[in-house]
């Protein structure tokens, strides 16, 4: 059963930059997507971006300007950065394996989420 | 502001139907399937419904999607207390590039 994990700070101060990785467990990261989506107090979600398992990241284009996906296959882990924070991003982030071309495209595996507090 | 709109509330009593409702457009749900996702607060959220109406391995047979057009629906029949939870639908969005959700409804069961 593949598992995925988040971690990283709780609390970033304003301006700084916000960083978060995901562990995944019981399977590899060959041949899927690496997603990270965020859900604000009281808000809907909101898809972050990804980054396909070789290469080809695609980012929200509201984001797009502070954000960065990384992968690391040797660990089983992907990254999240997200800089020049504001409250705004404020949000339970969480990771997810995405699969499947746009027509299908879904989330199959997601973590359980952290909360990210940007306050002084 | 979500790019789907779904109710941001339902409710039924325990052995009821309730539907949910996804509206979208011609870019997302008009073009692409429709996804739906269960999640319980403090777990990680669960893919429910993929591809409009397919069920992935061990959700129960209780849950049912439907797409027609640029709105879909979720339907949960024999409803149980354990289906209270918040529901996302999710589609892929030509213009934007990306997936793009509802704003979650969140289901009570009296």
């Amino acid at each position: 059963q593949v598992q995925l994990q988040e971690s990283g700070p709780g609390l970033v101060k304003p301006s700084e930059t916000l960083s978060l990785t995901c562990t995944v467990s019981g399977g590899s990261l060959s041949g899927y997507y690496w997603n990270f989506i965020r859900q604000p107090p009281g808000k809907g979600l909101e898809w972050i971006g990804y980054m396909y398992y070789s290469g080809n990241p695609n980012y929200s284009p509201s984001l797009k300007s502070r954000v960065t996906i990384s992968v690391d296959a040797s660990k089983n882990q992907f990254s999240l950065k997200l800089s020049s924070v504001t409250a705004a991003d404020t949000a339970v982030y969480y990771c997810a394996r995405g699969r499947g071309g746009a027509y299908h495209y879904r989330f199959d595996y997601w973590g359980q989420g952290t909360l990210v507090t940007v306050s002084s | 502001q979500s790019v789907l709109t779904q109710p941001p509330s339902a409710s039924g009593t325990p052995g009821q139907r309730v539907t949910i409702s996804c509206s979208g457009s011609s870019s997302n749900i008009g073009s692409n399937t429709v996804n739906w996702y269960q999640h319980l607060p403090g777990t990680a959220p669960k893919l429910l419904i993929y591809s409009n109406d397919q069920r992935p391995s061990g959700v129960p047979d209780r849950f049912s999607g439907s797409k027609s057009g640029t709105s879909a629906s979720l339907a949960i029949s024999g409803l149980q207390s354990e289906d209270e939870a918040d529901y996302h639908c999710a589609a892929w969005d030509d213009s934007l590039n990306g997936p793009v959700f509802g704003g979650g409804t969140t289901l009570t069961v009296l």
